[in-house]
């Protein structure tokens, strides 16, 4: 089953303005990480929640994690331009472990 | 900041050839991962390795695919025979152990075209 789908596929907004991703997921989960990807480049690991965490910070960056509605929320705070990126969910899940299965993404843009 | 290296960067290759992707995972990771992203589409996971074995692979790492560990350091994907769709970018993963605390970090990639 698919897992890590994330909305919307594609968000821009102003520079200074908050951004924000979703991620649902179908099967229970070890932990939730979220990736950027600049073009053409490759996956920066950004935050980890674990499964029984509900809200994670690090630095402009807030995660929440809602395992009843098996879906997640990554948090832009005052945005720039250099966050221009791919952003990607991607679930480490309990059953077969060892393996990311990663969403489709979300290409955000920030305007100047 | 530890990195894993890849190389090449990018590789153009004849259908039906041999390539061989080459990774360099962080040294004191136990858990080496290759993952694949054709362009514009999601990373997809093609096989993780542990203890000079591998213990989990995808349909798509057929036979056509094998990784090696060939001197302890290196972590190495082949293509035996590459075809057009195996275009992609190719990305080496690694981490400390698996579980529920750790984070992978991932290589910058061998972008591969196939002509």
């Amino acid at each position: 089953s698919q897992q890590g789908e994330e909305d919307p596929q594609a968000l821009s907004i102003q520079e200074g303005e908050n951004a924000t991703m979703n991620c649902s997921y179908k099967t229970s989960i070890n932990n939730l990480q979220w990736y950027r990807q600049n073009s053409g480049r490759g996956l920066v690991h950004l935050i980890l929640i674990r499964s029984n965490e509900r809200e994670k910070h690090s630095g402009r960056l807030r995660v929440t994690l809602d395992t009843s509605k098996k879906s997640s929320s990554l948090l832009i705070t005052a945005s720039r331009a250099a966050d221009t990126a791919s952003y990607f969910c991607a679930t480490d899940y309990v059953q077969g472990a060892q393996k990311l299965v990663f969403g489709q993404g979300t290409r955000l843009t920030i305007n100047p | 900041e530890p990195e894993v290296t890849q190389t090449p960067s990018h590789q153009v290759t004849q259908m039906g050839q041999e390539v061989i992707l080459r990774c360099v995972p962080i040294s004191n990771h136990l858990y080496f991962y290759w993952y694949r992203q054709i362009l514009g589409q999601k990373v997809e996971f093609l096989v993780s390795f542990y203890n000079n074995e591998i213990s989990e692979k995808s349909e798509i790492f057929d036979d056509q695919f094998s990784v090696e560990r060939p001197d302890g350091s290196n972590f190495t994907l082949k293509i035996r025979s590459t075809k057009l769709e195996d275009s992609a970018m190719y990305f080496c993963a690694s981490n400390q152990r698996t579980g529920t605390h750790y984070g992978y970090t991932f290589g910058s990639g061998t972008r591969l075209t196939v002509v």
